[in-house]
This record gives structure tokens, sequence and C-alpha cells, in this order.
């Protein structure tokens, strides 16, 4: 099994419609990252968390919330989604911190009309 | 700010050629570099990585050297496989825990038997 797991793996949505992408990890780490990647644009940091009670904005969190339910859930969600939302999203996994290892889920690619 | 800069892809080469991907960055302070790869279909993965001047990463036949003087963390490798076609992402971490590794654009490598 995977240790970051993401579902849904795809995701078809109406402009306005709320959607909620889910992260869950087998690592026992602390730290989760929520990223989206836009062709040509690489990844960028939509929110992140270094334990249950801390939940911290990254550089594109306008438009998005998150949720840390436990040690191993992070969730995501776009309260009313709009097609540049469109793109694939990625949770991440750390055990110390950004100078170490990053663990990627297998993306989800959401699609919004 | 911190910025990330790759060469433009898509990089085509035969099987056993040379690689290079360039790599040049743009951080406040002395950064840790790392490249991270991307499988079709996953996500990404640690390559390799160097936390200080001069440290060379290497992991599975790829090479970079962290270069001060000239802001650059290439990547190398003497003979490619088909298997190495991957979308490849040069970062950068900064310190402070703060917003996240900062992610060049990518560069999409594709090795031809």
């Amino acid at each position: 099994d995977a240790d970051v797991t993401q579902t849904p793996r795809n995701r078809i949505t109406k402009t306005g419609k709320r959607i909620m992408l889910e992260c869950s990890q087998t690592k026992g780490h602390d730290r989760m990252y929520w990223y989206r990647q836009d062709p040509g644009l690489g990844l960028r940091l939509i929110y992140y968390s270094f334990d249950v009670k801390d939940i911290n904005k990254g550089e594109i969190s306008d438009g998005y919330s998150v949720s840390r339910q436990a040690q191993a859930k992070f969730s995501l969600s776009l309260e009313s989604a709009i097609p540049n939302q469109t793109a694939l999203y990625f949770c991440a996994t750390s055990d110390s911190g950004l100078n170490e290892k990053l663990f990627f889920g297998s993306g989800t690619q959401l699609s919004v009309l | 700010g911190n910025s990330v800069t790759q060469m433009e892809g898509p990089v085509t080469l035969s099987e056993e050629a040379f690689l290079t991907i360039n790599c040049t960055y743009t951080a406040t302070g002395y950064p840790s570099l790392f490249w991270y790869v991307q499988y079709p279909g996953e996500g990404l993965q640690l390559l390799l990585k160097a936390t200080k001047a001069d440290d060379k990463g290497s992991n599975k036949g790829f090479e970079a050297t962290y270069r001060k003087e000239t802001t650059s963390f290439h990547l190398e490798k003497g003979s490619v496989q088909v298997s190495d076609s991957a979308v490849y992402f040069c970062a950068l971490y900064s310190g402070g825990g703060a917003d996240g590794l900062t992610f060049g654009k990518g560069t999409h490598l594709i090795i031809q038997p």
C-alpha cells in the first residue's frame, strides 16, 4: 500500500460546487503539505501543517481551506470551485521539515468546468 | 524572493547519451538544493540533494553539484536509459520553516531507444 494516499485520483466538477480532496499517510510524519501543479508553472504550496493544531497558509491559499483531522489525515477543500482551480493536486509529508525528504502522494487531477 | 529557473523542455535524447539539465537559483541565505523526479502517473520522488556549497548529491547514476559561485545545481547523468524518461524538478529550501520548497517549472525528459 502507498505511504501517502490521495482520494479521489480524478474528479470533474462544475463551477460553484464544494469539493474536498483527502490525504492520508501511514508514515507517522507530523508535517503535511498540499501543493498544486500547473503545466509550465511547477508546484506551488497551498497550505501546510506541522501538527494537528497547526495550520499555515502557503503561497496560493486564496479559495482553499484545509482541515487536519488527525496526524494521519489532511484534507483540502474548495468551497466554491472555479475553472482556474483546474490542476493536479499533491499531498506530501515530511518527518523533520523541508530540509529533508518530502514524500508525495500520486496526485488528484481536478477539472472544474 | 526565492526562485528556481530550469531549462525548458521537452528534452529528447537517445539511449546512452549524456544528460545535463540546467538549474540556477536565487535565494536569501544559504539554501538547500534538491532534484525531484516525477514518473508518469506518479507523485514526485526525491532524487538527490545537497545542503551546502560544493556538496555533490548523487543517486541512480545522477549527480548534481552545489555551485554557490554560479548559483547553480545542474543535473547530470553519463548514460541515460529509456526508464529515465520523466519530469525533473529542481527545488530549493532556504530555511525558516515557512513557505515550503520553491520549485522550478520542471523539465520533461524523453529518452528514445
